[in-house]
């Protein structure tokens, strides 16, 4: 059963344009992270975030934890080519040790 | 961090045969995850590797399809037995760090079975 949906599934943005990802659960989890994968790599770590209401900030990229811990959002301004990859969303459900990764938004931006 | 080693790195196999995978991590770890990744897909946890006992497996895998291998706290295998097409995708390895709170992934295995 899958316990993390993200939209959008698939984005093809324009260089310079914003956008936001969404991870939504019914669950609650102690944290949520944030990963990017590229073709032939495995998932990079951009972010994790803690705290009901927090918001983490990385250069153009800013992370949300919902109040209740069980969504996060992904905003990215002026994106870039370098942005393009796969987004997934990922957490513990609390009570767990086990990560579960979210549906994945394959984000496409175009020079 | 933690540097992950994985091999093969890809491989095409013929249905009915078998595949180990190797990972290698440059620290120790008490939990080593599995995950698969179909193709265009977000991953899915396989199992937990935990040195000196039976991996835990999740919901619709089994030992028998993929035998698991954890005989120090640096290495793990994943083995893919009696492969069919359906096999076809990327294996990773992963360790988690922080509380588990930080997740380190191998560069994975891109499996095709023909």
């Amino acid at each position: 059963t899958q316990l993390l949906e993200q939209s959008p599934q698939f984005l093809s943005i324009q260089e310079g344009e914003n956008l936001t990802v969404y991870c939504n659960s019914s669950s609650v989890f102690s944290s949520l992270q944030w990963y990017r994968q590229e073709p032939g790599e495995g998932p990079v770590l951009l972010v994790t975030v803690v705290t009901g209401g927090e918001v983490k900030k990385l250069k153009r990229l800013t992370f949300q934890f919902g109040d209740a811990r069980k969504d996060s959002s992904l905003h990215i301004t002026a994106a870039q080519p370098g942005d393009t990859g796969l987004y997934l969303c990922a957490g513990a459900p609390i009570g767990t040790y086990k990560y579960i990764f979210g549906t994945g938004t394959r984000l496409k931006v175009l020079a | 961090s933690a540097v992950i080693s994985q091999k093969p790195s890809r491989d095409i196999c013929q249905r009915g045969t078998s595949l180990t995978i190797q990972c290698q991590v440059d620290s120790q770890v008490t939990m080593m995850f599995w995950y698969r990744q179909q193709p265009g897909q977000s991953l899915t946890l396989i199992a937990t590797a935990n040195q000196g006992s039976e991996a835990t497996y999740e919901s619709g895998f089994v030992i028998d399809k993929f035998p698991i291998s954890r005989p120090n706290l640096t290495f793990s295998t994943l083995t893919v037995s009696n492969m069919s097409p359906e096999d076809s995708s990327i294996y990773l390895c992963s360790v988690g760090q922080g509380g588990n709170e930080k997740l380190f992934f191998g560069s994975g295995t891109q499996l095709s079975v023909l």
